[in-house]
């Protein structure tokens, strides 16, 4: 069956260090989706891909980076990580915009 | 102001109850409508999708569009424990490329 995953699923970092979330899909996918969520904020959208080579910012997108090499991964980067960034991430795809997303299981990520 | 406002709860309710969630939001290009469910520790999962406004019904789910009143709800018939979950709202509009998600319900159904 075709699924989305993510990794690590649980991750404690100091401040200052570069971490990578690794977001993969099988579902063939075109969309891929990058949100935290937090208390009282609900789900918000740090980056988003179209495509390969495609990258494109969402509403929290300082201090997170993308890139988009292949069709399934998805990989997201905290470049200086901050205690601000302490945060549950998802991971989603879509077929297409209107489309039902798809999400992984999520990677609870701790900066102390 | 957000552009999608929900009552964070949490709800509470004994078993068999009709639960009642509901969205506002502001911006009226909004097509496309959504409830997600998720569980503790879990990604969230696609309940309901309605498009434009009416009702749609699938099993104990029943969700309601009144696009003039900017106002969404899902309504659960015959709750059960295992719906205790977080029900979160979420819409787009046809030319935009995001979902605007509420914050979630935390709704709570016990024995």
């Amino acid at each position: 069956d075709a699924e989305i995953t993510q990794s690590p699923r649980h991750k404690i970092t100091e401040t200052g260090r570069q971490v990578t979330l690794a977001c993969h899909q099988t579902w063939n996918h075109n969309n891929m989706f990058w949100y935290r969520q937090d208390l009282g904020h609900g789900l918000r959208l740090i980056h988003y891909s179209y495509g390969v080579q495609d990258t494109n910012k969402g509403e929290v997108s300082d201090g997170y980076s993308v890139s988009r090499s292949n069709t399934e991964d998805l990989p997201l980067t905290l470049e200086s990580a901050a205690s601000s960034q302490t945060s549950v991430y998802f991971c989603a795809s879509s077929e297409s915009m209107s489309d039902e997303q798809y999400f992984g299981p999520g990677t609870r990520l701790t900066v102390t | 102001q957000k552009e999608v406002e929900q009552d964070p709860g949490p709800l509470s309710v004994p078993e068999g109850a009709i639960v009642s969630l509901n969205c506002t939001y502001s911006n009226s290009a909004f097509q496309y409508f959504m409830w997600y469910r998720q569980y503790s520790r879990k990604g969230p999962e696609l309940l309901m999708y309605t498009y434009s406004s009416g009702n749609k019904e699938d099993g104990r789910f029943t969700a309601q569009v009144d696009k003039s009143s900017k106002y969404i709800s899902l309504f659960i018939r015959d709750s059960q424990p295992s719906d205790s979950a977080t029900y979160l709202c979420a819409m787009s509009s046809f030319n935009t490329d995001k979902l605007i998600f509420g914050t979630g319900t935390r709704l709570q159904v016990f024995p």
